[in-house]
């Protein structure tokens, strides 16, 4: 059965740089497509983007010039970076899995992140 | 963007009572979607894919139906357990979005 295991910096100052990491445990990591998706009152659940084990990725195009989505297969990690926080970028930033044509079926147990000067 | 437009927001039911909660997307999506259920703290969990194949492991007493537009997530008779927040997700598109969410309370 397919674990994460999500890891980051939960507090932030404006202009600063968010950075999450997703280990994934008990299956395969190649095969997948692993993301990224964030949750606030203001905006409900946000898909941000995802990343083949490939290496080949898609972003939400609201995000696109800020976020990077990387893949460490040799670490069966992934990461989330996102830059020049707002505090409208305030969520709580879940990883999650999915396999080809199905949506996401395994996810991390989030991780809160505020952004206040 | 293709946009998902749940209805009701917020539904108060009764132990025993069939829920219908509706999901609706501004293009069609075949049957290309997804209904989680999330708790309070909790990721969600994916109970239907594909608008209507039951994920393993979840009750029979969810349902779903619909294709191109339209979709319903029905709950026969619902249980304690299912008061929860109910979200649609399309995975139509690469650009894959969520319905802004049915609170389902006791009533």
């Amino acid at each position: 059965q397919v674990q994460l295991q999500q890891w980051g910096a939960g507090l932030l100052k404006p202009s600063e740089t968010l950075s999450l990491t997703c280990a994934v445990y008990g299956g395969s990591f190649s095969g997948y497509y692993w993301g990224w998706v964030r949750q606030s009152p203001a905006k409900g659940l946000e898909w941000m983007g995802e990343i083949s084990h490939s290496g080949s990725t898609d972003y939400n195009p609201s995000l696109e010039s800020r976020v990077t989505i990387s893949v460490h297969t040799s670490k069966n990690q992934f990461s989330l970076k996102l830059t020049s926080v707002t505090a409208a970028d305030t969520a709580v930033y879940f990883c999650a899995g999915r396999m080809l044509g199905t949506p996401f079926h395994y996810w991390g147990r989030g991780t809160p992140v505020s952004v206040s000067s | 963007d293709i946009q998902m437009t749940q209805s009701p927001s917020t539904l108060s039911a009764s132990v025993g009572d069939r829920v219908t909660i509706t999901c609706r997307a501004s293009e069609t999506i075949v049957s290309w979607l997804a209904w989680y259920q999330q708790k309070p703290g909790k990721a969600p969990k994916l109970l239907i894919s594909k608008a209507s194949s039951l994920e393993s492991g979840v009750p029979s007493r969810f349902s779903g139906s619909g294709s191109g537009t339209e979709f319903t997530l029905t709950i026969s008779s619902l249980q304690p357990d299912d008061f929860a927040s109910y979200y649609c997700q399309q995975y139509s598109s690469y650009l894959k979005t969520f319905g802004q969410g049915t609170k389902v309370e006791i009533k």
